[in-house]
């Protein structure tokens, strides 16, 4: 069966700790996309990424295909990085179109 | 910078009704797709959709399911006799091209269905 796993599950830190979230899974996939939900719901596309590291502002994003696993960090944690971070995959065997499967998400709480 | 759009936000509606849930995907986008999430669970994939026709539906997505793009803009889905399980967060997404490779998908704010 085709799963993603992330860990952990909750995560509370202080402001300015550097945060590291995990994402694994079971075959090969296509993509790997880490999202952001907000308390209200609403869910914002972080990176996309099919190999290699990408880095916006604080965020950088890691991913190791053979290893089947992926993270997630945030150097200079604040406040507003409050939120849910999902980790989402394209697997190979999903068929034609790019239907995601998803983690259940990392509850992350930064304390001031 | 261009969004997603859905409507309405909220929705409540009486078990057994049909209802329907409207998207507005980026308007140069070809790939559009549609998930739920159970509250305080992990985001579902329901369908996606190209060239006027689905291209990929999970298990959830049955016949009481159903997807239309009418007018080139906007993108529904319509659950036709709803159950209180429908009661759930449904986002809509878009994307410049099918690959998922080179090109993310952008999610809507989401439409909460509650089923009374």
């Amino acid at each position: 069966k085709n799963e993603v796993e992330q860990s952990p599950q909750n995560l509370t830190a202080q402001e300015g700790e550097f945060i590291t979230i995990n994402c694994s899974y079971s075959v090969g996939i296509s993509a790997l996309h880490w999202l952001q939900q907000h308390p209200g719901g609403g869910i914002v596309s972080l990176f996309m990424l099919s190999s290699g590291k990408k880095k916006h502002g604080r965020l950088i994003a890691t991913i190791n295909i053979q290893e089947k696993h992926s993270s997630l960090h945030i150097t200079a944690s604040h406040p507003r990085d409050s939120a849910v971070y999902i980790c989402a995959v394209r697997f190979y065997s999903g068929g034609g179109a790019d239907g995601l499967t998803f983690g259940k998400g990392t509850h992350l709480i930064i304390q001031p | 910078e261009p969004e997603v759009t859905q409507t309405p936000s909220h929705q409540v509606t009486q078990m057994g009704q049909e209802v329907i849930l409207r998207c507005v995907p980026i308007s140069n986008h070809l790939y559009f797709y549609w998930y739920r999430q159970i509250l305080g669970q992990k985001v579902e994939f329901l369908v996606s959709f190209y060239n006027n026709e689905i291209s990929e539906k999970s298990e959830i997505f049955d016949d009481q399911f159903s997807v239309e793009r009418p007018d080139g803009s906007n993108f529904t889905l319509k659950i036709r006799s709803t159950k209180l399980e429908d009661s759930a967060m449904y986002f809509c997404a878009s994307s410049l091209s099918g690959t998922g490779v080179n090109q993310p998908q952008h999610f809507g704010d989401g439409t909460r269905l509650s089923i009374l």
